[in-house]
């Protein structure tokens, strides 16, 4: 069974643009979650999709947004980009909703913003 | 809200010796718990997880952890360190909330020497 996939897997941008990050489930996942992984605030929940519905969003501006299909691929987006949004970002799948639902980590998309 | 502290962000030990990582939380409800490893450009892998079952709780590669309420701790432990463990681990927590939003602490980078 494939793993999560993101793409794209490297991305440079420059200050004010917008990007858009994709993350294909595990086949049958049904949750997708995103995380933003920095060197100075670590590993950070950004939302959390479940059915095409938002269940829970992390604490970021309103420039981070995002979505899910019916075949539960997942897309983010950042508008009006900054250099502090470089980072790298994290999809991860799960069956279900649940606190025990194991969490599968896609390889993520290393963002740099010039 | 819940916390996670790992103590130390580095952690040096030889092959052969025992692999420690500690691990505290925040919260009066015992959460579920998680010990993740990522290697380098890569994503997230789980090692093990504590959902209230057994204390002692076995992963993948010889990893173990153990869950001590009344030291709020799950800290990770591994009889004989390879080389191959040289990687970064984070320890994080989904409280009982019906959420799944994992909150990780800091990291540890496991350097291992010959």
């Amino acid at each position: 069974k494939a793993g999560v996939t993101q793409t794209p897997r490297y991305l440079i941008k420059t200050r004010g643009q917008q990007v858009t990050l994709s993350c294909s489930p595990i086949s049958g996942h049904r949750s997708v979650s995103w995380y933003q992984q920095t060197p100075g605030q670590g590993l950070q929940f950004l939302f959390e999709y479940f059915s095409e519905t938002q269940r829970n969003k992390g604490n970021f501006p309103g420039r981070f947004s995002g979505r899910q299909f019916s075949n539960s691929r997942s897309e983010m987006n950042v508008s009006t980009l900054e250099l502090g949004d470089s980072a790298l970002y994290l999809c991860a799948s799960s069956w279900g909703q649940g606190n025990h639902n194991e969490q599968f980590f896609g390889p993520g998309t290393r963002l740099t913003v010039l | 809200a819940q916390s996670v502290t790992q103590l130390g962000s580095h952690v040096s030990v030889s092959e052969g010796a025992l692999v420690l990582l500690r691990c505290n939380y925040s919260s009066s409800v015992p959460p579920y718990l998680f010990w993740y490893v990522q290697y380098p450009n890569q994503g997230l892998q789980l090692l093990l997880k504590y959902t209230s079952a057994a204390t002692l709780v076995k992963g993948i590669n010889g990893f173990e952890a153990e869950f001590k309420k009344s030291e709020t701790s799950f800290h990770l432990t591994k009889p004989s360190a390879h080389m191959s463990d040289a990687a970064e681990y984070f320890c994080a927590v989904i409280p009982n909330s019906g959420y799944s939003t994992l909150t990780f602490g800091k990291g540890t980078m496991l350097l291992v020497s010959p």
